[in-house]
């Protein structure tokens, strides 16, 4: 069974612009999270989405957005860039997603440098 | 489940054993987890209790859980150069997965 895929694996952007991330699950996994890890906040959660639908979200301004389509996949979008947003950006896939017996299963991120 | 601590490094020589611990908050917590992450990469996970367990061998790793203090520790035994990485906890509080801040080890050869 082929594991979680994020593209791109890298990316540069400048403030101000906007970004789009992809993240395939596992096939099968309905529930996709997202978060971000910095060196100096660790790993942050920012959303998670079950069959198409914003189920939890993190403390993150709106300018973070995402979506998930039918197939399970999910995007996630950054807009009006700020240097602060450099960042690898994790996405993780799970059956269930919130269920107390789910586990996560991470794909290897996307590199997002801010100049 | 906002609060899932970690020391942040430690470091080990070669064929010792290595303990890493986190102390978790959520006392429903019904799963916890052990990801191991290499430089550049994502989460792996290594390995995972059941909240009802107060341990889980699998090969060189053993986990110790003390629900009671809402301990969880993680040994590595004889560990390798390639057990260098950063070693996250988490929590399955059944609303959202909690992650510690992260253990870095280091294995001096």
């Amino acid at each position: 069974k082929a594991g979680v895929t994020q593209t791109p694996r890298y990316l540069i952007k400048t403030r101000g612009q906007q970004v789009t991330l992809s993240c395939s699950p596992i096939s099968g996994h309905r529930s996709v999270s997202w978060y971000q890890q910095t060196p100096g906040q660790g790993l942050q959660f920012l959303f998670e989405y079950f069959s198409e639908t914003q189920r939890n979200k993190g403390n993150f301004p709106g300018r973070f957005s995402g979506r998930q389509f039918s197939n399970s996949r999910s995007e996630m979008n950054v807009s009006t860039l700020e240097l602060g947003d450099s960042a690898l950006y994790l996405c993780a896939s799970s059956a269930q997603g919130t269920g107390l017996t789910d586990t996560q299963y991470f794909g290897p991120g996307t590199r997002l440098t801010v100049l | 489940g906002e609060d899932v601590e970690q020391s942040l490094f430690l470091s080990v020589r070669e064929g010792d054993s290595s303990v890493i611990n986190c102390t978790y908050t959520d006392s429903s917590s019904t799963y916890l987890y052990w990801y191991k992450q290499e430089p550049g990469a994502g989460l792996q996970l290594l390995t995972y209790i059941f909240s009802n367990m107060d341990m889980k061998q699998d090969q060189r790793l053993t986990v110790l859980l003390n629900k009671k203090d809402k301990h969880l520790s993680l040994r590595i035994a004889d560990t390798q150069t390639g057990d260098s990485a950063i070693y996250f906890c988490a929590e399955n509080t059944g609303n959202q997965f909690y992650f510690g801040t992260g253990t870095s080890l280091t294995v001096i050869p």
